[in-house]
């Protein structure tokens, strides 16, 4: 099966612009995350969709972050306006159950 | 909530030499245990899992783990490592009730020539 997709793999922007990236999941999985992982951390779960509905975000840092999934299917995360401590890789996983988790290959983002 | 302890931050091993990552966990209900590994630039790829069952679990690419209930442990393992074994390793554990993973913060294993 086709795993989890990720575009862009790499984006610099400078402090204060926006960007967005884009997840496509394994398809007929419902449910969606994304994660942040820091330079030398584990990742820490921003959100999580269940088809189209927001399952958790308490993580996400709403004054900046915002995430989607409108059909249930793709998702996108973005960030408006970026800060510094942003520069991480962005981890979209998608789940059939607890334990069939697969993840995509990440978006790399510096802020300069 | 549960929580994961990655005892190691960096584990420095020969080649072919034997290899233990050790990874505690805390929660007040059963988990289910994961080891991932990540590769430069790349995404997290699962190494093994631990649902139920035997408490030995073995994964990809010569790895295993044992599950450790009374020690809240969940140690991988290898018995000889390959140059291509270097990466950081995460283990993660789930509630079996829960959907939100929490990582460990992770190991770098570096074997050397």
């Amino acid at each position: 099966e086709a795993g989890v997709a990720q575009s862009p793999r790499y984006k610099i922007i400078e402090k204060r612009q926006s960007v967005a990236f884009w997840c496509n999941p394994i398809s007929g999985h419902a449910t969606l995350y994304w994660y942040q992982q820091i330079l030398g951390q584990g990742p820490k779960l921003l959100i999580q969709f269940q088809n189209n509905g927001v399952v958790d975000d308490s993580q996400l840092p709403k004054d900046r972050f915002s995430a989607e999934r409108l059909k249930g299917v793709d998702s996108t995360l973005k960030i408006q306006p970026a800060k510094l401590e942003d520069s991480a890789v962005y981890l979209c996983a998608s789940s059939l159950g607890g334990d069939g988790y697969t993840f995509g290959s990440g978006t790399r983002l510096t802020v300069v | 909530a549960q929580s994961v302890t990655q005892l190691d931050s960096q584990v420095p091993v020969f080649e072919e030499a034997p290899v233990e990552l050790r990874c505690n966990y805390s929660s007040s209900v059963s988990v289910y245990l994961f080891w991932y590994v990540q590769y430069p630039n790349q995404g997290l790829q699962l190494l093994l899992k631990y649902l139920s069952g035997s408490t030995l679990v073995k994964g990809i690419n010569g790895f295993e783990a044992e599950f450790n209930k009374s020690q809240t442990s969940f140690h991988l393992r290898k018995p000889s490592v390959h140059i291509s074994d270097t990466a950081e390793y995460f283990c993660a554990v789930i509630s079996n009730t829960g959907n939100q993973f929490y990582f460990g913060t992770g190991t770098s294993l570096t074997v050397i020539p």
